[in-house]
């Protein structure tokens, strides 16, 4: 089985901190991805990375950077977190390949303050 | 991004019985992926339907299937025989043809089911 995981399920932190999320994947999936899920929203992607070191900007990138220096790691940040960016994090994995499924870990729920 | 509408927030259904979640989507695509994804309370999110466009036949997977009708972009999914465990939030996601990166999901339809 596909095995997602993230390193917090809970973090809460202060504005104006450096905040760092990690995925780990460990199936040698190509794309990794990062959603933030809100209420009324659904998900909305925030970049995906499609090889190491390669990323691309998804739907609300504004705030945020990536980093993927290793094939199974995806990492998110928040360079400088602000109240807006409450939220529940979700990361994913996939395949390359057309129609692929995505791979959800259990997500981790930022409350900043 | 894509746009997909899920037009029920909340829905509630008795053990047993079917519930059925709309779900419509607006694309200029001939060829794409639609997903129903479900993520069961503080559990992951997890692969419930897939269906290609290209394909006329509706997709099923044991008691879960849809309704894809191609020209009014809709894409419901029906639960027969619902179980407790069944209940969840929903999400709709379309993905175009030639990648599976860009997956739009829809807003989600929250499904209790009642003993």
């Amino acid at each position: 089985d596909v095995k997602v995981t993230q390193s917090s399920r809970y973090l809460v932190k202060r504005t104006g901190e450096k905040v760092f999320l990690e995925c780990v994947q460990d199936m040698d999936h190509e794309n990794m991805f990062w959603y933030r899920q809100d209420p009324g929203l659904g998900l909305r992607l925030i970049y995906f990375s499609y090889d190491v070191k390669m990323k691309e900007k998804g739907d609300i990138p504004e705030g945020y950077s990536v980093s993927r220096e290793k094939k199974e790691r995806f990492s998110l940040i928040l360079e400088s977190a602000s109240t807006n960016q409450t939220s529940m994090y979700l990361c994913a994995s996939s395949l390359g390949q057309s129609g692929g499924e995505q791979y959800f870990g259990p997500g981790t729920r930022l409350t900043v303050t | 991004a894509q746009t997909v509408t899920q037009s029920q927030p909340e829905m509630s259904v008795q053990e047993a019985e079917t519930v059925t979640l709309s779900c419509t989507y607006d694309t200029s695509e001939n060829n794409y992926y639609l997903f129903w994804y479900k993520q069961p309370p503080s559990r992951q999110m997890i692969l419930v339907i897939r269906q290609e466009a290209y394909k006329q036949q509706n997709a099923t997977e044991n008691r879960f299937s849809v309704n894809f009708q191609k020209a009014a972009k809709s894409f419901s999914l029906k639960i027969s025989d619902s179980q407790l465990g069944d209940t969840a939030m929903y999400f709709c996601a379309f993905s175009p043809p030639y990648n599976d990166y860009k997956l739009s999901f829809g807003a989600g339809t929250t499904v209790t089911v009642r003993a």
